[in-house]
């Protein structure tokens, strides 16, 4: 059974830097999927941030391209999201999950609140 | 930013047939990119509950099916039970600036 928990700190300043790490249990990061970001402002919706490749290769949403480095680290299993400049309006609940080719993602942690506050 | 339109909110007394549509363009949907859906129960992660327009994961009631059609999709939730009161969000890829997957609005499933 594949496992994903974020973890980082709950509380962000503004212009600040948020960072996240998601560790994965079950699978290996090596295997053939894509590992993602989706975020959820309170009482909103759902908005995928960006993924990574177990080669390193990754893709962003446009909107925050800008902001957002996600990386991996193979050996210990687990990925990392980056977002520079926060805002009130980055305060969410960050997923991060397990993505097939074609963008499905049935594996997902149980997610981390993040709030944008001084 | 939600490029994909869902009905706000849609109900059905136990036992009935519903469905919750999701509105693309041509940029998604209707370029032919597959079509997933998902049930977020309060305070929880979203759930996989079909994926390439049609497929159910394991596990998955065969309650629950979808559909597609030129540049929308629909999910139908036959014989409804108070626990499918959840929201419910549909996805696909649209390549349109560089290219992104997108979520619907999100439709709430009440059970009356």
């Amino acid at each position: 059974q594949v496992q994903l928990q974020e973890s980082g700190p709950g509380l962000v300043k503004p212009s600040g830097t948020l960072s996240l790490t998601c560790a994965v249990s079950g699978a290996s990061m090596r295997s053939g999927k894509w590992w993602s970001w989706v975020r959820q402002p309170p009482g909103k919706g759902l908005e995928w941030i960006g993924e990574i490749y177990h080669s390193g290769r990754t893709n962003y949403n446009p909107s925050l391209e800008s902001r957002v480095t996600i990386s991996g680290d193979m050996s210990k299993n687990q990925l990392s999201l980056k977002m520079t400049s926060v805002t009130a309006a980055d305060t969410a609940v960050y997923y991060c999950a397990s993505t097939d080719e074609d963008g499905s993602a049935e594996y997902w942690g149980q997610g981390s609140l993040v709030t944008v506050s001084s | 930013q939600s490029v994909l339109t869902q009905p706000p909110s849609v109900s059905g007394a136990p036992g009935q047939r519903v469905t919750i549509s999701c509105a693309g363009s041509s940029s998604n949907i209707g370029a032919g990119f597959d079509v997933h859906w998902y049930q977020q129960l309060p305070g929880t992660a979203p759930k996989l509950l079909i994926y390439g327009n049609f497929n159910r994961p394991s596990g998955v009631p065969d309650r629950f099916s979808g559909s597609k059609s030129g540049t929308s999709a629909s999910l139908a939730i036959t014989g409804l039970q108070a626990e499918d009161e959840a929201e419910y969000y549909c996805q696909s890829y649209d390549n349109s600036l560089s290219g992104l997957y997108v979520f619907g609005t999100g439709t709430k499933v009440t059970v009356l």
